[in-house]
């Protein structure tokens, strides 16, 4: 199975500060018709998560620009600007590029 | 809007079985694969199984293929999951999600305990 890593684990922020996630894949997310199928989540506490980023840097539906993804192959970022109260809460990676998909460890957003 | 209502969940003793149910709503259900994922308590996600649109194809984790039936009705725009021979480390919120390359929507979960 394709093994995500996210760094860091942990992430303490300012309001109105900016945050940076890593996902490492330990294969190429390139599918064979040429898309990379990364997506990026947020869990808010004691809700269920909910779709930020779509292959690799599109925002869905009503998401912010303040959120933007980026990345190719088997290294991609989130970057958060800007982080507001609603932002705080555990990041995910998943790929669905290879079956299974996967999902990374999680990164916890807390502010400082 | 999509909307996305787990119900079946709860207490279970090891090697019992339970089968947990998707209503859906908002959207053409029977356009769309479908997958059910879990969160063990203050553990990360873990996909579990997935339906294609017609049901015709199925997809399992290695940890409960043979326990685990994922199924639709799509006359009923319902998801289900019947688990067989449940043991204590498939406690978990279990949520349905839709499949799509271009975004996707999940439920709010239902939480399943296997314990004595």
């Amino acid at each position: 199975d394709v093994v995500l890593t996210q760094t860091p684990v942990s992430l303490l922020i300012s309001l109105g500060g900016q945050a940076s996630i890593s996902c490492r894949s330990s294969q190429s997310l390139v599918h064979s018709n040429g898309n990379t199928y990364l997506h990026w989540y947020l869990q808010k506490p004691g809700q269920s998560p909910q779709l930020l980023i779509y292959q690799v840097s599109n925002r869905f539906s009503g998401i912010p620009d303040r959120f933007s993804g980026s990345g190719s192959g088997t290294d991609f970022t989130l970057k958060i600007s800007r982080v507001e109260p609603e932002d705080l809460g555990v990041y995910y990676c998943l790929q669905r590029t290879h079956n299974p998909r996967t999902f990374g460890g999680g990164t916890k957003l807390e502010l400082k | 809007e999509v909307q996305l209502v787990e119900s079946g969940g709860g207490l279970v003793q090891p090697g019992r079985s339970l089968k947990l149910s998707c209503a859906a709503s908002g959207f053409t259900f029977s356009n769309y694969g479908m997958h059910w994922i879990r969160q063990a308590p203050t553990k990360g996600l873990e996909w579990v199984a997935s339906i294609s649109p017609s049901g015709g194809s199925t997809y399992y984790r290695d940890s409960v293929k043979g326990r685990f039936t994922i199924s639709r009705d799509n006359a009923k725009s319902t998801l289900y999951l019947q688990m067989d021979s449940l043991r204590s480390e498939d406690t978990a919120t279990y949520y349905c999600a839709t499949d799509g390359s271009s975004g996707d929507y999940w439920g709010q979960g239902v939480m399943v305990t296997v314990s004595s």
